[in-house]
């Protein structure tokens, strides 16, 4: 089953405005990726945050990890049009060996110009 | 450009038959990850290669296989297809098996469609 779970499915904001994605997930992790789809493309790997980080930036991005709550949130500052596309958590999780990433259905997101 | 290649992009075949997806990881990856992105189940972790050998499996049918080759490519083999194989499948690749910190990119996918 799927470990990660994105909060909202979709979001509509106007350009500039900020955009805060959440993820949970529920099992012991290592790590946390975030990645980016643009429609029915590869997946661009934005951002990986460690377990026992609690913040991390990069660019116009900051993730947050809450290892006690199972979650994590991205936020987008000055969104743009070109940030319109599906965003995606992963959880590497620790236990099985392999540290697939274990993903969520994503945030839907549509920056409007 | 994430460095990860995948071929052929775009596979449209018939149901029953069977075909061959293709990887090459990043340079100095030891890794390869297979991944499915479907409507009704999201992306998906099939199987994982490192360094030649089977490291661990996942929501991967029966029907498939795969391989990695001592350049290190891989191969995702899918055969008797039917209607609900059509994905997209996405190659990964890392540095190591695992790590604290390892760093997954993916390819540009493969889509596949089964008439």
């Amino acid at each position: 089953s799927q470990q990660g779970e994105e909060d909202p499915q979709a979001l509509s904001i106007q350009e500039g405005e900020n955009a805060t994605m959440n993820c949970s997930y529920k099992t012991s992790i290592n790590n946390l990726q975030w990645y980016r789809q643009n429609s029915g493309r590869g997946l661009v790997h934005l951002i990986l945050i460690r377990s026992n980080e609690r913040e991390k930036h990069s660019g116009r991005l900051r993730v947050t990890l809450d290892t006690s709550k199972k979650s994590s949130s991205l936020l987008i500052t000055a969104s743009r049009a070109a940030d319109t596309a599906s965003y995606f958590c992963a959880s590497s999780y620790s236990g099985a060996g392999s540290y697939q990433l274990t993903f969520g259905k994503g945030t839907k997101l549509s920056v409007i110009p | 450009d994430s460095g990860v290649t995948q071929t052929p992009k775009h596979l449209i075949t018939a149901t029953g038959q069977r075909v061959t997806l293709r990887c090459s990881p990043r340079s100095g990856d030891l890794s390869v990850y297979w991944y499915q992105q479907s409507l009704d189940q999201g992306l998906q972790f099939l199987i994982q290669y490192y360094n030649g050998e089977e490291r661990a499996k996942g929501n991967i049918l029966e029907r498939f296989s795969a391989q990695q080759f001592p350049d290190l490519h891989s191969e995702l083999n899918l055969s008797s297809l039917e209607l609900g194989d059509s994905a997209l499948y996405f190659c990964a690749s890392s540095v190591a098996a695992g790590a604290y910190y390892n760093e997954q990119f993916f390819g540009p996918g493969t889509r596949l469609t089964v008439l």
